[in-house]
């Protein structure tokens, strides 16, 4: 089955700054990856999602990179904000059948202010 | 509240005992899903709906869980004979099949079951 990487477990950032957090998936059949905002005692909440057909996505201050040769894909927020803060998780699918989502094992991302 | 629905919010109860969750999808959501988490880790797949139809179960379902989903909207997840492992967050998500980004799972607040 697949497996989901995330690094680093933890990140800490001074606002303004940018924040980068990476995940490898081993099944090369996977083709939806989305990345999952959880704050505190809170739902998961999709910020982003990229499909295997395109190597970069961007949202505002959030780009997600694919590299479906070497299978990662990295979260990028530019222009860090306190309300960044939250714990970060990725996620690999065989999405052309909304079929289960494997995780990774998040990243807590603390922006200094 | 027109998101995904749980209840109850938390669950306190004796190992051996049973107990059952409750989920409400988004209104004409036709896919629900099952996770679990745990402190510090990402959701684990348990379970998925496809309507009423249960179409995959991950090996992490043990014979003491099981899922229904009878009429095709809400569902319910049975924990039997629970152990203090079974101690975890309970989430549930669902999606549509027919949008632009139909593989975007939208999720519940989740059931916090403790297992004393």
């Amino acid at each position: 089955g697949e497996n989901v990487e995330q690094h680093p477990s933890t990140l800490s950032v001074q606002e303004g700054d940018s924040a980068v957090i990476k995940c490898t998936y081993s099944d090369s059949a996977s083709n939806y990856f989305p990345w999952y905002k959880q704050e505190l005692g809170k739902r998961p909440q999709l910020i982003i999602d990229i499909r295997s057909n395109v190597g970069e996505k961007k949202d505002q201050r959030i780009a997600v990179t694919l590299n479906k040769t070497a299978k990662h894909f990295s979260l990028h927020i530019t222009e860090t904000q306190p309300e960044d803060s939250a714990v970060y998780f990725c996620a690999a699918s065989r999405g052309g059948s909304a079929r289960q989502l494997t995780f990774g094992s998040g990243t807590q991302l603390t922006v200094l202010p | 509240d027109t998101g995904v629905s749980q209840n109850p919010r938390h669950k306190i109860t004796k190992r051996g005992q049973n107990v059952t969750f409750r989920c409400d999808p988004i209104s004409e959501h036709n896919r629900l899903y099952w996770y679990r988490q745990t402190l510090g880790q990402g959701p684990e797949f348990l379970t998925y709906f496809q309507n009423e139809a249960q179409l995959e179960k991950s090996r992490l379902l043990s014979d003491r869980f099981s899922a229904e989903r009878p009429k095709g909207s809400f569902s319910t997840l049975e924990i039997q004979r629970t152990e203090q492992g079974d101690s975890a967050m309970y989430l549930c998500a669902s999606s549509p099949t027919v949008q632009a980004n139909y593989n975007e799972q939208f999720f519940g607040p989740g059931t916090r079951l403790t297992v004393l």
